[in-house]
């Protein structure tokens, strides 16, 4: 069965650092998503993206944020200066006709550590 | 503010039983619903989904949807202790928006053997 691959599945960063986080979707699903899940809290949505361009954001998704498609497969969420509270679970999710269909697949996940 | 409910649980079920999770949601123009299952330190699994007033049946899942009583249900049969999971009701505001989903904080559920 296919599958959203993400890496890596733990991050450790310093506070201030940067940090990438890499997805590849399903190959023939054409929207991407964000979302995380602080420790023991709801499932948040960050970003979406169709078209190579960004079509939705939370107000989460601020200027620290940003996200990628450099190529046919990646899928990148990018924090330029990682704050304390950036610490979660990130999941990356795809899908080919968006929520009019049957739901997201996600990936399984990054837990990002920031200290 | 939308916003998606669920009892947080933990809902105890007997191995066997019919484990019933319920979730209620604010905006009345929702029209997509979803319910996730979620293992500790794991990513949520698509269950299902439902569109249309009334039930869904897949296997020993059923989905209840009331849109007059902004009300979607999960009913699981022959509950399994692999069943015993978080249960996340996510509903998509599609008025407003194609692509995200409102989570619930989920239901914890056991299934004691």
């Amino acid at each position: 069965e296919p599958e959203v691959t993400q890496t890596p599945s733990h991050q450790v960063t310093q506070m201030g650092q940067e940090v990438i986080l890499r997805c590849v979707p399903i190959s023939n699903h054409l929207y991407f998503y964000w979302y995380r899940q602080i420790l023991g809290q709801k499932v948040e949505f960050l970003v979406s993206f169709y078209n190579n361009e960004i079509s939705e954001k939370s107000e989460i998704f601020d200027d620290q944020f940003s996200v990628e498609r450099p190529d046919g497969s990646n899928f990148t969420l990018k924090i330029r200066s990682t704050k304390l509270e950036d610490s979660a679970m990130y999941f990356c999710a795809s899908s080919d006709e968006g929520l009019r269909s049957y739901g997201y697949t996600f990936g399984s996940g990054t837990r990002l550590t920031v200290v | 503010q939308k916003e998606v409910e669920q009892n947080s649980g933990p809902l105890s079920v007997p191995e066997g039983a019919i484990a019933s999770l319920n979730c209620t949601y604010s905006d009345r123009g929702s029209q997509s619903f979803f319910w996730y299952r979620q293992y500790s330190g794991k990513s949520p699994e698509l269950i299902m989904f439902i569109y249309s007033n009334g039930d869904k049946e897949d296997g020993r899942f059923t989905a209840q949807l009331n849109k007059a009583s902004q009300y979607v249900s999960l009913l699981i049969r022959d509950s399994q202790p692999s069943d015993s999971a978080t249960y996340l009701c996510a509903v998509s505001p599609v008025m407003d928006s194609n692509y995200q989903l409102i989570w619930g904080a989920g239901t914890k559920l056991i299934i004691k053997p």
